[in-house]
């Protein structure tokens, strides 16, 4: 079983719907990080969070440490929402383990 | 701008033969890292470095070679004792070891 399992591993939506992924992990951490990865490849870091709630733009990112899992949510999706979704935790160890992505397809 | 810059974007490769993956950061970061990605599986570490002149083994060492001379340049080699070269290989730095890594465009590797 991996240390990081995200769930679904593919999702399509239409533009405009709520989505949601989901971030179990297994190890004792002291941060997770949500990731995007565009079709070209390069990644960018949306989210560094160790408790509670963050929000930038469109983008909710949550965890709850005693449940051991996080959820990424993006409200009114769009079309360029369209990439990999990675979350990663930095385990206690300091290794990051990453889970192996939610691709998300949004259709206009 | 800053960031980090890793080139080529594509390379191709005849089986048996060294090939070695460059990066490039300008953001001043101590720490580097080597991940190799292939599909279904997560960002696997390769080598870091936390301080020019060191570098660690990651989990999948084994047939890649690193240097860290510069504190801007991290390049990778695949030897060809690597059974599976082939994968898309990312290059990251952080300003810690354990700060919020930036990853560069990555370079899809394919041998023959």
């Amino acid at each position: 079983k991996n240390e990081v399992e995200q769930s679904p591993q593919n999702l399509t939506a239409q533009e405009g719907e709520f989505i949601t992924i989901n971030c179990s992990y297994s190890v004792g951490i002291s941060a997770l990080h949500w990731l995007q990865q565009h079709p070209g490849g390069g990644i960018v870091s949306l989210f560094m969070l160790s408790s509670g709630k963050k929000k930038h733009g469109r983008l909710i990112a949550t965890i709850n440490i005693q449940e051991k899992h996080s959820s990424l949510h993006i409200t009114a999706s769009h079309p360029r929402d369209s990439a990999v979704y990675i979350c990663a935790v930095r385990a206690n160890t300091d290794k990051l383990i990453f889970g192996t992505g939610t691709r998300l397809q949004v259709f206009p | 701008d800053g960031g980090i810059t890793q080139s080529p974007k594509y390379l191709f490769r005849k089986e048996g033969q060294n090939v070695t993956l460059s990066c490039e950061q300008n953001l001043n970061h101590d720490a580097m890292y080597w991940y190799r990605q292939d599909p279904g599986q997560g960002l696997r570490l390769i080598y870091y470095s936390q301080i020019v002149n060191d570098f660690q083994k990651g989990d999948i060492a084994e047939g890649y070679s690193v240097s860290r001379e510069k504190k801007e340049s991290f390049p990778l080699t695949v030897t060809s004792a690597q059974k599976n070269p082939t994968a898309f290989y990312l290059c990251a730095s952080s300003k810690t070891n354990i700060g919020e890594q930036y990853f560069g465009p990555g370079t899809r590797l394919t041998v023959t």
